[in-house]
């Protein structure tokens, strides 16, 4: 079966240290990855997805990066954290099927980042 | 661009109740159409989803979703509610996204807080 880890589950940084929250996913290849951000416990904003290896679109300019090295493996990364970026963020990854994702998400439990 | 519209923040049931969460959506072509589930401090659980075939469609935990084409609907309803049930309930729609073929994302609604009263 198919499992998706995500870490740390809570953080507590201040203005301007850096970020790292990492993802991997345990028992399919070559999936779909996101990245999710949750702000006052609501709707969801997609920061981030990839299709594959070293392959990351962004979907809204912001202060955060992420990268994709291996398979299965997704990082979520900040240089320098601002106020703004405190949320809940969310893992997740889907199936591919004839060469696109099905469209239906497996989510990881997620981080809680509060910036001070 | 495909979407959904959930039009009530937040619903109120008694324990024992139906209940309905509502949701709209509008799409270019055939609809693929997700409910998910959100407890406090929890990533999201997949429920169920609509891609053809009958326009009831079941899921985990007793839900079950209605798709009504002429409406453009596709309500997430359960016959008799539980306390356990309370928690924050998305709709979401896939979505073809980006260049090379594209990618299907899905677009999630705002969320609805259910809250079951015991």
């Amino acid at each position: 079966s198919q499992t998706i880890h995500q870490w740390p589950a809570t953080l507590v940084q201040p203005v301007g240290s850096p970020l790292s929250l990492e993802c991997t996913v345990e028992g399919t290849s070559n999936p779909n990855l996101y990245w999710y951000r949750q702000a006052a416990g609501r709707g969801l904003q997609l920061l981030f997805y990839s299709v594959g290896i070293g392959q990351i679109s962004s979907e809204v300019p912001q202060n955060l990066s992420a990268s994709r090295p291996q398979d299965r493996q997704f990082i979520l990364s900040s240089k320098k954290l601002l106020l703004s970026d405190s949320g809940f963020y969310l893992c997740a990854w889907s199936r591919m099927r004839g060469g696109r994702s099905t469209g239906e998400l497996f989510f990881g439990e997620g981080s809680r980042l509060t910036v001070l | 661009a495909q979407s959904v519209a959930q039009p009530e923040d937040q619903v109120n049931v008694a324990e024992g109740n139906p209940l309905t969460v509502k949701c709209t959506y509008s799409v270019s072509g055939n609809p693929y159409l997700f409910w998910y589930v959100q407890y406090p401090n929890r990533g999201l659980q997949f429920l169920l989803k609509y891609i053809t075939g009958d326009n009831l469609v079941k899921g985990s935990y007793g839900f079950e979703a209605e798709f009504n084409k002429s409406q453009t609907s596709f309500h997430l309803k359960k016959p008799s509610a539980l306390v356990s049930d309370s928690a924050l309930y998305f709709c979401a729609v896939r979505d073809l996204r980006g260049a090379s073929g594209g990618s299907y994302i899905p677009t999630f609604g705002r969320g609805t807080s259910l809250i079951v009263h015991p």
